[in-house]
């Protein structure tokens, strides 16, 4: 079965940082770009990062100002996103999806993890 | 404030017929791929449509999808029940270097 799982997520703190991860079965994880995309409580969609299958190319949403960090390890089957100086406008379910890179849509999504920022 | 414009929300009655409007631009819409996702309230999207009008497996033909220009449509048809969800459209932005999504439109099965 095709399955993305996303954890990491939790309670934290203003300021704090956390690293969330994401772990692929089913597929041939290398040949797929991956994407974040996170959804703050009774908001909409907003995408946060992608990354090519290589890892070659990264992009981030412009709203992150170099906060976030998105990587993949590709022998472990697994996506990363390292999030530091957390604001509480980063509130949100983040989902891992997976997308074959060339735009034409995100089809497979992990089951989201929620990452509250509060003290 | 989305970069792509979706009404809010739409309504119909069970087996009636909803569309959903989906407006870029001509770096966005006018260039790349448009795909939908379905979202019930508490689980993952799922993609419905993908490459403009293209349904993955096991999504029924009752859903269809078209570009034109810089905007796209969703259709639904004989509307369901289980059709109450919220719909994205989503599409890479190529001056933005980043995806770019709908602000969501909640069906309504009156």
């Amino acid at each position: 079965e095709v399955q993305l799982v996303a954890s990491g997520g939790g309670l934290v703190k203003p300021g704090g940082s956390l690293r969330l991860s994401c772990a692929a079965s089913g597929f041939t994880f290398r040949t797929y770009s991956l994407n974040w995309v996170r959804q703050a409580p009774g908001k909409g969609l907003e995408w946060v990062s992608s990354i090519s299958s290589t890892g070659s190319y990264i992009y981030y949403a412009d709203s992150l100002k170099g906060r976030f960090t998105i990587s993949r390890d590709n022998a472990k089957n697994s996506l990363y996103l390292q999030m530091n100086s957390l604001r509480a406008e980063d509130t949100a379910v983040y989902y891992c999806a997976r997308d074959p890179g060339d735009g034409s849509g995100m089809d497979v999504w992990g089951q989201g993890t929620t990452v509250t920022v509060s003290s | 404030q989305s970069v792509l414009t979706q009404p809010p929300s739409v309504s119909a009655a069970p087996g009636q017929k909803v569309t959903i409007s989906c407006s870029g631009s001509s770096s966005n819409i006018g260039k790349n791929y448009v795909s939908w996702y379905q979202q019930v309230p508490g689980t993952a999207p799922k993609l419905l449509i993908y490459e403009n009008g293209k349904r993955p497996s096991g999504i029924p033909d009752r859903f269809s999808g078209s570009k034109s220009g810089t905007s796209a449509t969703l259709g639904i048809t004989g509307l369901q029940t289980g059709d109450e969800a919220d719909y994205y459209c989503g599409t890479w932005d190529s001056s933005l270097s980043a995806w770019v999504f709908g602000g969501g439109t909640k069906v309504t099965v009156l």
